[in-house]
């Protein structure tokens, strides 16, 4: 199993511009969450789908951010317009039902400059 | 709503030892789970062990186990025999079992491993 799958490994992009982070779950994971690291604030999920719907979007910092999951193997993360304060490491995760745990991908770093 | 706490921000140890990683957490439900992840300088999440509220049992894994104490609300990390590549940061990390599945995560215990 290639386990989950994130793309960009690294972004850097510039303030005001449009941020689109990328994940692949593992197949037949039906729960993907959504988070992001950061020195101040730690380890904090953004959003979470299970079976492709938004379930906890309580974490998603404000009207910039937004993410969807059109299909089970597919989500992404936008931020738009992108701001010096989003620098940070987004992670993507997926676990399937009656499973405890959930597995991470290798994370994108963000830079906004 | 759940908090989790870890209350020592970094630690060191010789090649060879025995060290313990201190977490405590506050949630109001009765069955929820626990786990410690680790994060290697690669910054990769990788999961070290879990542990079921509703289990008396301490989980192990090979060198690693720990000391869970459901009264107290602690969940330590015993890490035997530790070797360098055990060198990273350690999460600790509560998620309960019904509704919803999000990870409160602590802020993390940087360990390092002395040659």
């Amino acid at each position: 199993d290639a386990g989950v799958i994130q793309s960009p490994r690294h972004e850097v992009t510039e303030m005001g511009q449009e941020v689109t982070l990328r994940c692949k779950p593992i197949s037949g994971h039906n729960s993907l969450f959504w988070y992001r690291q950061t020195m101040m604030r730690g380890l904090e999920l953004l959003i979470y789908f299970n079976n492709n719907v938004p379930i906890d979007d309580s974490g998603m910092p404000e009207d910039r951010f937004s993410a969807k999951m059109p299909n089970a193997s597919f989500s992404t993360l936008k931020i738009q317009p992108s701001e010096p304060r989003d620098s940070a490491v987004y992670f993507c995760a997926s676990s399937s039902r009656g499973q405890d745990e959930q597995y991470f991908g290798p994370g994108t770093r963000l830079t906004v400059t | 709503a759940q908090t989790v706490t870890q209350s020592q921000p970094e630690m060191s140890v010789q090649e060879a030892e025995t060290v313990t990683l201190s977490c405590t957490y506050d949630t109001s439900e009765n069955n929820y789970y626990l786990f410690w992840y680790k994060q290697p300088p690669s910054r990769q999440m990788i999961l070290v062990i879990r542990q079921e509220a509703y289990k008396q049992q301490n989980a192990t894994e090979n060198r690693f186990s720990v000391n869970f104490q459901k009264a107290a609300k602690s969940f330590s990390l015993k890490i035997s025999d530790s070797q360098l590549g055990d060198t990273a940061m350690y999460f600790c990390a509560c998620r309960t079992n019904f509704g919803n599945e999000k990870l409160t995560f602590g802020t993390g215990t940087r360990l390092t491993i002395i040659p």
